[in-house]
């Protein structure tokens, strides 16, 4: 069974500073992965996701993730915090084709100092 | 820009008590999502409907919840009788899980907060 695994379940950074989060998942097969952001009280929303060919995935807001097979990593990374980052981020996997279940990580929470 | 709609937003009921929520997805998609998510913890999915078929309700408590989607489109969940423990986030989602040119991505709605006293 596909799993996810987010090492740091909180991560303080100063504003401007650059912040790292990580993100492992177990798989055998040909997966999809994604980063999804939630803000208090709102729904998640999709910041990035990895299907095939570049191992470097650009997203919304200045995000960005790579993807290492090797490693099975998918570690999301930012430059420059703004204050606005402050929000809990959420890994995801799930197989490719059919209707294969989404399975979430427990969450990072980023919290930007200013 | 289409959303998934959900209601209500946010419920207080007291254990023992029942309590539904609803969800409408984006149009044209065939597959919904019901998570569940307990404060500080990441979302946990209860059931996935392909249309109006279940897909996955491995981790539905059946003897307390049940979800339906009757013609395919909107959907509800239900919890008869609510016990303190289900305090959590309810999430719907939608998704083209099953049909050409799918990524996997999920659209989320804004949730329903239940809080049991």
């Amino acid at each position: 069974a596909q799993s996810v695994t987010q090492l740091d379940s909180q991560v303080p950074v100063f504003e401007e500073a650059p912040v790292e989060l990580r993100c492992n998942y177990s798989s055998s097969v040909s997966v999809y992965l994604f980063w999804y952001v939630q803000y208090p009280n709102q729904g998640l929303q999709l910041l990035l996701k990895y299907l095939s060919g570049s191992t470097l995935v650009k997203g919304i807001n200045g995000f960005e993730a790579e993807f290492n097979k090797s490693q099975t990593s998918f570690h999301l990374r930012k430059p420059s915090v703004h204050i606005s980052d402050t929000a809990e981020y959420f890994c995801a996997v799930t197989y490719s084709g059919g209707y294969q279940k989404v399975t979430f990580g427990t969450g990072t929470k980023l919290q930007v100092i200013p | 820009e289409a959303e998934v709609a959900q209601s209500p937003r946010y419920k207080i009921t007291e254990k023992s008590q029942a309590v539904a929520f609803w969800c409408d997805p984006i149009s044209g998609h065939a597959t919904l999502y019901w998570y569940r998510q307990i404060l500080g913890q990441g979302p946990e999915l209860l059931v996935q409907f392909q249309d109006e078929s279940v897909v996955d309700d491995s981790q539905l408590p059946k003897d307390r919840f049940s979800a339906e989607r009757l013609k395919g489109v909107d959907s509800t969940l239900k919890i008869q009788p609510a016990e303190l423990g289900d305090s959590a986030m309810y999430l719907c989602a939608s998704s083209t899980r099953g049909l050409a040119g799918d990524t996997g991505e999920l659209f989320f709605g804004e949730g329903s907060r239940l809080t049991v006293l």
